[in-house]
């Protein structure tokens, strides 16, 4: 049973250079989420999408983009890395429909270092 | 928008302590709160989920947290610390008109002691 799995788990970029987190889950979830974790600072949501088909702003949105490939993935797009978008990455889902309240399975994070 | 504060970054107990992480929220509706463990090079993992069906709630391995909507607290709390409860805890709170938007505490790192 993967649950939410994540690549890459890690990776070094330098400043301008452009990549994409890849988030797949396998628990037929409706809603998937990118946070950001620093230091200090809990986690922060980016983005998120509701359903197939939509995408909203976080907390956290500018420097990245983000596409709902299908109802399964959800990718996390930085098209121009800035030392401060330095951290570890984790996406989430959840099945949310009704009064359901959104418990959160993650998972196991990617961390992006940019030089 | 609704928050949470963690009161205390790091924590430490010795093993078979009382372990208390106080979180404290804010929220102009009605909240739902939620208390996650980190272990370490992992994602988050739920401990305990609020929903406004009872005040205490129960979580796995021991940990229990209490709503108190007077005091607009959420603490977590485990009679007995056991060595393997070292981790990251995080308190959550989401809006239900928008329970989309789960917002997390900055986070408290729990040291047991032998």
């Amino acid at each position: 049973n993967a649950g939410v799995t994540q690549t890459p788990k890690f990776q070094v970029l330098k400043t301008g250079q452009s990549m994409t987190l890849q988030c797949a889950q396998d628990m037929n979830h409706n809603s998937m989420y990118w946070y950001r974790q620093d230091p200090g600072m809990g986690l922060r949501l980016i983005y998120y999408s509701a359903s197939e088909g939509t995408t909203d702003k976080g907390e956290v949105p500018n420097g990245y983009n983000v596409s709902r490939l299908n109802k399964r993935e959800f990718s996390l797009r930085l098209e121009s890395a800035a030392p401060s978008q330095t951290s570890v990455y984790f996406c989430a889902s959840s099945y949310r429909a009704g009064g359901d309240t959104g418990e959160l399975f993650f998972g196991e994070g990617s961390r992006l270092t940019v030089l | 928008a609704q928050s949470v504060t963690q009161l205390g970054s790091h924590v430490s107990v010795s093993e078979g302590a009382l372990v208390l992480l106080r979180c404290n929220y804010s929220s102009s509706v009605p909240p739902y709160l939620f208390w996650y463990v980190q272990y370490p090079n992992q994602g988050l993992q739920l401990l305990l989920k609020y929903t406004s069906a009872a005040t205490l709630v129960k979580g796995i391995n021991g940990f229990e947290a209490e709503f108190k909507k007077s005091e607009t607290s959420f603490h977590l709390t485990k009679p007995s610390a056991h060595m393997s409860d070292a981790a990251e805890y995080f308190c959550a709170v989401t809006e239900y008109y928008n329970n989309n938007d789960m917002r997390f505490g900055a986070g408290t790192r729990l040291t047991v002691k032998p």
